[in-house]
């Protein structure tokens, strides 16, 4: 079982926005801190999230992110064909590294 | 600027072994823990191993444990993957990451471009 489950695809038109849910499974371990990554295959992922809601320099503030209890969501407004990208959210459970298993977004 | 550079990839039969290299850039490469994370062929991320800035601890993926070996040589810049009783799961393109600080690695905020692992006869 993942420690991290994403819905498999999402979808939204263009200039709408689109939320991507991502939940933890129970545990005694872990500190519900959750990041986000957008990856093109074949190319590095890049960090959008980190700390349930913090953005590195130089990613718009079109990305957000929450968490509530053991559940995160990233949140992409504004949606742009560039959007359009495999996104992972990730946590860190004891001395483990986790992510989930994707969510596939299409800009319509 | 930030740079991590994967090599060392390429085919290897089953049972064999395999060495990764990442070459880091761009920042003082003992004051962060580094990390492998790969993506075989249609599925997702999965983290690999772990190693503490100072290079005194290493976790490991229990898929894993026991066949890989993560090490990192500070004077040198670079991180290294020792791979061995290699299977055809272990197909991926792997890529070396950097944690946010010396000891952990909550997430990773930089990844290299990766270095495609492929195990078959």
């Amino acid at each position: 079982q993942s420690v991290l489950t994403q819905p498999p695809s999402v979808s939204a038109a263009l200039g709408q926005k689109v939320t991507i849910s991502c939940s933890r499974r129970p545990s005694n371990f872990g500190h519900n801190y959750f990041s986000w990554y957008r990856h093109l295959p074949g190319t590095a992922p890049k960090l959008l999230i980190y700390d349930n809601d913090k953005r590195p320099s130089g990613v718009p503030d079109r990305f957000s992110g929450s968490r509530s209890g053991s559940s995160a969501t990233l949140v992409i407004t504004g949606l742009q064909p560039d959007d359009e990208a495999d996104y992972y959210c990730g946590t860190w459970e004891d001395i483990l590294s986790a992510f989930g298993g994707g969510t596939k977004l299409t800009v319509l | 600027e930030v740079h991590l550079v994967e090599s060392g990839g390429g085919l290897a039969q089953p049972g064999g072994s395999l060495r990764l290299s990442c070459a880091a850039s761009g920042f003082t490469f003992s004051d962060f823990a580094m990390t492998w994370v790969r993506q075989a062929p249609g599925k997702g991320l999965e983290w690999v191993a772990a190693i503490t800035g100072s290079g005194d601890e290493k976790y490991y993926a229990v898929s894993v444990r026991g066949r890989f070996t993560i090490s990192r040589d500070n004077s040198e810049n670079t991180v290294h993957l020792q791979m061995s009783s290699l299977r055809a799961d272990d197909t991926a393109l792997y890529y070396c990451t950097r944690g946010p600080s010396k000891c952990c690695y909550t997430h990773h905020d930089y990844w290299g471009q990766g270095t495609l692992v492929t195990v078959s006869s």
